[in-house]
């Protein structure tokens, strides 16, 4: 299996700064990575496939990049409707696994 | 537009079973391979099972195989997950999901709680 590791766990940031998050695969999963946001009470929404292709509908300041072992979820400017939970998701080898989460909280 | 409507949770002791249902429309749902993905109480998400667009390949996590079963039923357009044997640990919100790779988008959730 797969182990998706995520960093930090929680990232304090204010509004308008931009916002760093890292994904780290224990074996290559190639660019085979999606991003999702998740909000209190809410299903998590995919935010960007392929490691660096955004969503439908998913606004421009959301980028992802990275391959093999090591990816990143660069957030430009963060708005108030931008803090949640942030999940990365490998979907190189069965089973699918996720990151542990990284929380983006208001500083 | 596609929407994804989860039922069937509830509480259940240990030993007994659930089945999940997940109506899904706004799209072509033969078309599509579906997942189901749980989230236990303040943690994070764990895969659970997938099954393809026809039914004819499935796949489980290793902490449900044996246990869950993954379905579908074109004539209604609904998923469904077929839950036995359920475990204190099973206790999540599970979430159907549309998608082959990565799941895009996901249902509201129905809440799974195994207790005795």
């Amino acid at each position: 299996e797969i182990v998706m590791t995520q960093s930090p766990a929680t990232l304090s940031v204010s509004p308008g700064e931009r916002a760093t998050l890292s994904c780290r695969a224990s074996q290559s999963v190639s660019s085979n990575l999606a991003w999702y946001q998740q909000k209190p009470g809410q299903a998590p929404r995919l935010l960007i496939y392929g490691a660096s292709t955004r969503a439908t509908a998913i606004p421009a300041r959301f980028s992802g990049s990275g391959s093999g072992t090591e990816f990143t979820l660069t957030i430009s400017s963060l708005q108030s409707e931008d803090f949640a939970v942030y999940y990365c998701q490998q979907y190189t080898n069965w089973p699918l696994t996720f990151g542990g989460g990284t929380k983006v909280e208001i500083k | 537009q596609v929407q994804l409507v989860e039922s069937g949770g509830g509480v259940v002791q240990p030993g007994r079973s659930l089945r999940l249902s997940c109506a899904a429309s706004g799209f072509t749902f033969s078309r599509n391979d579906m997942h189901w993905v749980r989230q236990a109480p303040g943690k994070g998400l764990e895969w659970v099972a997938i099954i393809s667009y026809d039914g004819s390949d499935k796949n489980y996590a290793d902490s449900v195989k044996g246990r869950f079963t993954i379905s579908r039923d074109h004539s209604k357009n609904t998923l469904f997950l077929q839950m036995n044997s359920l475990r204190v640990e099973d206790t999540a919100v599970y979430y159907c999901a549309k998608g082959g790779n990565w799941f895009d988008p996901w249902g509201q959730g129905t809440l799974v709680t195994v207790s005795s």
